[in-house]
């Protein structure tokens, strides 16, 4: 099993530009999460789905959509990048283990915004 | 609205000793789980230790154990016998039992193990 996995694990971008940064798990969990991570700061979640066909906004939400294409994968898409996106984004899937949601992580996608 | 407080951005440690790292959580809820995250440089997140709100008894593994004072609303992490490997930036966070799963995080402690 792969687990969890990100692409792309580096990006560049010009302020204005949008991208998509992909995540796949192969766990057959029903929740993912998308987390950012900036410096001196722990993980923020940004949008989370506790199945498929279902989105929620987390705590920083503004600025990026997300898309649950199926139960695999969950997409994070910045349509106009801004360099305060600048940080480090974590995927994590989850699946409930006797009352709790043990998440897994993926490697994470640095992303610098010029 | 949760929130999770490490107070110590560093700490350091001699190889083969032992140090604790300390957490702090403030909720109105009665049952949730608490973890600590290990991040090393390569910058995968892995799980350390969890711990049951419910439960009275501390949870280890291995080398970690946790000191949970539920009253107290503190969760420390004790390394026993530390070693080069368990240098990493570490995090505590929380999780409420059941409806949302989402993870709230601490702002972390990077830990240094002096050879």
């Amino acid at each position: 099993n792969a687990g969890v996995t990100q692409t792309p694990k580096f990006q560049v971008l010009k302020t204005g530009q949008s991208m998509t940064l992909q995540c796949a798990q192969d766990m057959n969990h029903n929740s993912m999460y998308w987390y950012r991570q900036d410096p001196g700061m722990g993980l923020r979640l940004i949008y989370y789905s506790a199945s498929e066909g279902t989105t929620d906004k987390g705590e920083v939400p503004n600025g990026y959509n997300v898309s649950r294409l199926n139960k695999r994968e969950f997409s994070l898409r910045l349509e106009s990048a801004a360099p305060s996106q600048t940080s480090v984004y974590f995927c994590a899937s989850s699946e409930e283990a006797g009352g709790y949601n043990e998440q897994f992580f993926g490697p994470g996608t640095r992303l610098t915004v010029l | 609205a949760q929130t999770v407080t490490q107070s110590q951005p560093e700490m350091s440690v001699q190889e083969a000793e032992t140090v604790t790292l300390s957490c702090t959580y403030d909720t109105s809820e009665s049952d949730y789980y608490l973890f600590w995250y290990k991040q090393p440089p390569s910058r995968q997140m892995i799980l350390v230790i969890r711990q049951e709100a419910y439960k009275q008894q501390n949870a280890t593994e291995n080398r970690f154990s946790v000191n949970f004072q539920k009253a107290a609303k503190s969760f420390s992490l004790k390394i026993s016998d530390s070693q080069l490997g368990d240098a990493a930036m570490y995090f505590c966070a929380f999780q409420t039992q059941g409806g949302s799963e989402k993870l709230v995080f601490g702002k972390g402690t990077k830990l240094t193990v002096n050879p």
